[in-house]
């Protein structure tokens, strides 16, 4: 089966930092993406991260490890309009569609 | 270039009722899913498309719903009959072949009364 595991609320304030934590248990790994989601919207891409290592993209970055089945989202600079849930998804293997977690709430405040 | 385009946006509808919902992917996306996604939960995935083939349907409740994809571009995901518990947010998402990225739709919100 296929588990998992992030935090379902984090509130932080405007212009700081929050870290979103996923740690997984799957039958297989290829990578660790996370998606955005604002509500009524689409859920939308954010990052890839299929090797350890960190990932940076504008004010977002992405961490994985394999070995120790965790990854987390890194919102820097944070603004109003970054208040979504924020979704980690593991592709099993690379012909296998995404497994999504349960979402982490973010409420940015001023 | 369009992204995943979904229609209805939303639907209410009486339990036992009929209900579809239509997608058009990504142009040259052979990949296309659907999705249900549930109040304050992710994604779950009903059914994945190899252009116009089904190769992923376990998580599809096959007594009430069905889907096609046919010429393996649009598609269609339909209930009948409805219930209660269908209510729900219906994502079709698309993706090209090796990209690690899905494109998702604006969704189809499901009530059933």
């Amino acid at each position: 089966g296929q588990s998992l595991e992030q935090p379902s609320e984090v509130t932080a304030v405007e212009g700081a930092i929050v870290q979103i934590n996923c740690t997984y248990q799957t039958s297989g790994f290829y990578g660790l993406s996370w998606y955005q989601q604002h509500d009524g919207g689409a859920p939308t891409f954010l990052s890839y991260n299929g090797l350890d290592g960190l990932e940076e993209t504008g004010r977002f970055s992405s961490f994985l490890s394999r070995s120790d089945s965790y990854g987390y989202l890194l919102l820097q600079e944070l603004q109003m309009k970054d208040s979504a849930s924020y979704f980690c998804a593991v592709r099993p293997t690379g012909n296998t569609p995404l497994v999504f977690g349960k979402g982490t709430r973010l409420s940015v405040i001023a | 270039e369009a992204g995943v385009v979904q229609s209805p946006r939303y639907k209410i509808i009486e339990k036992k009722q009929p209900v579809a919902f239509w997608c058009n992917p990504i142009s040259g996306h052979n990949t296309l899913y659907w999705y249900r996604q549930n109040l304050g939960q992710g994604p779950e995935l009903l059914i994945r498309y190899e252009n116009e083939e089904a190769v992923d349907d376990s998580q599809l409740p096959k007594d009430r719903f069905s889907a096609e994809r046919l010429k393996g571009v649009d598609s269609t995901l339909k209930i009948q009959p409805a219930e209660l518990g269908d209510s729900a947010v219906y994502l079709c998402a698309s993706s090209s072949p090796g990209e690690t990225e899905a494109f998702f739709g604006q969704g189809t919100r499901l009530t059933v009364v």
